[in-house]
């Protein structure tokens, strides 16, 4: 069974602190993805990753950075939160290939940002 | 710009009746469809998925149908079960190799007992 693990279900941070999200999969996956989930406006691609150390902008990268430095890890840096990043965030991966494979999620983390 | 999109955002449907829920995209250069089914508090799982060579894929409870002339695509859930009350996210991929999903706004579904 693959899992995803996303460090944090809950958090609480204030404007303008820098917030790290930590995901993890143990089923050797090259792909991860960060999502945000917002009422109305469903699952937005923030980042994504196809290997160790490369990174591509999604649909809303603005306000986020990332990091892989290791393959089982994707983390999502906001450097300076905003309000506007209150939201649920959701990490996936899935296994590179030719034949599409669907994404993993994991639970989430709700942020609200103050 | 909403590539996919789910004009439903809530539907309820009486246990054991048939649900149907939809989606409409823009891109026609997708060539694949899943839907991902949705808890509070948990992550999408995925549910099925269709190619655009088909129009049709069956699996249990749940079918899916594409309409590519249309560019619609639906899930079909019969019959219907009340831990199928859940939020439906559809989504579609552009292009053989590329590994990026585009999601629709979702559709909660609630099954009445």
């Amino acid at each position: 069974d693959v899992k995803v693990t996303q460090s944090s279900r809950y958090l609480v941070k204030r404007t303008g602190e820098k917030v790290f999200l930590e995901c993890v999969q143990d089923m050797d996956h090259e792909n991860m993805f960060w999502y945000r989930q917002d009422p109305g406006l469903g699952l937005r691609l923030i980042y994504f990753s196809y290997d160790v150390k490369m990174k591509e902008k999604g649909d809303i990268p603005e306000g986020y950075s990332v990091s892989r430095e290791k393959k089982e890890r994707f983390s999502l840096i906001l450097e300076s939160a905003s309000t506007n990043q209150t939201s649920m965030y959701l990490c996936a991966s899935s296994l590179a290939g030719g034949v599409i494979e669907t994404q993993y999620f994991g639970p989430g983390t709700r942020l609200l940002v103050l | 710009d909403q590539q996919v999109k789910q004009n439903s955002p809530s539907l309820s449907v009486q246990e054991g009746r048939i649900s149907i829920l939809n989606c409409d995209y823009t891109n026609s250069m997708f060539d694949y469809f899943l839907w991902y089914k949705k808890y509070p508090a948990e992550g999408p799982t995925f549910l099925i998925s269709i190619s655009s060579i088909k129009d049709k894929n069956e699996d249990g409870r749940f079918t899916v149908f594409l309409n590519k002339s249309a560019k619609h695509l639906s899930l079909h859930i019969v019959p219907s079960q009340p831990g199928d009350s859940a939020v439906y996210f559809c989504a579609a991929r552009a292009n053989f190799g590329n590994e990026k999903l585009t999601f629709g706004t979702g559709t909660r579904l609630t099954i009445i007992p």
